[in-house]
């Protein structure tokens, strides 16, 4: 998985309470994303970060926040959860945003995944 | 909303076939195309990416990309079972947000003995 870790892997929690998962590389690459993905809708993007506290909204991004104070580490929180954020949730990086070259360093790698339950 | 089509599947091939999975976008600024391969219960594995048009080969994986037609296809020659899996076309360009990935919903294949 890219030297790409999350935690926790599963998590079951309840409705209202807040919860924050947590990505980490050691790649040192500088662009990292949160997605979730869902029956019948696929891969979509939720927060990205383009930088160490530079971070930006993606496609479904309501109801959550994220953070960076550090290169290695991108952290996503669900302040007060609801069930419609049930999903598997994954952390990506990638070392560039350079485009459609064929170093393929915008090629995004995928870390293993959270499993929330939201009760 | 930038679109990325594929068929749903489950695509049956039998073992030693060739598999063609087949994808289109309606970006027509995208610049980057990918494949992953993701099996049940697992992270989305890259297999292939393609930047120009034409064929790309990998040892059993071919990706063809055609921007006129705005299409993108992987072929897999010599199906194995271990193959079967869902697989993730992904287009990437600069009106996507944050250059985040746009992914289509998925082909699950299936490679029978």
């Amino acid at each position: 998985d890219a030297g790409i870790t999350q935690s926790p892997r599963h998590k079951v929690t309840e409705t209202g309470t807040p919860v924050t998962l947590r990505c980490h590389q050691t790649e040192n690459h500088r662009y990292m994303y949160w997605y979730r993905q869902d029956p019948g809708h696929g891969l979509r993007l939720i927060h990205y970060s383009y930088g160490v506290k530079d971070t930006d909204k993606g496609e479904v991004s309501d109801g959550y926040s994220v953070s960076r104070s550090k290169t290695e580490d991108f952290l996503l929180t669900l302040e007060s959860a609801t069930s419609s954020q049930t999903s598997v949730y994954f952390c990506a990086i990638s070392e560039s945003m350079v485009l459609g070259l064929a170093g393929g360093k915008d090629t995004q790698y995928f870390g293993p995944g959270t499993r929330l339950t939201v009760l | 909303q930038k679109e990325v089509e594929q068929n749903s599947g489950p695509l049956s091939v039998p073992e030693g076939a060739i598999a063609s999975l087949n994808c289109t976008y309606s970006d027509r600024g995208s610049q980057s195309f990918f494949w992953y391969r993701q099996y049940s219960g697992k992270s989305p594995e890259l297999i292939m990416s393609i930047y120009s048009n034409g064929d790309k080969e990998d040892g059993r994986f071919t990706a063809q990309l055609n921007k006129a037609s705005q299409y993108v296809s992987l072929l897999i020659r010599d199906s194995q079972p271990s193959d079967s899996a869902t697989y993730l076309c992904a287009v990437n360009g600069a009106s996507n947000s944050g250059y985040a990935l746009n992914f289509g919903k998925g082909t699950s294949l299936l490679v029978t003995p």
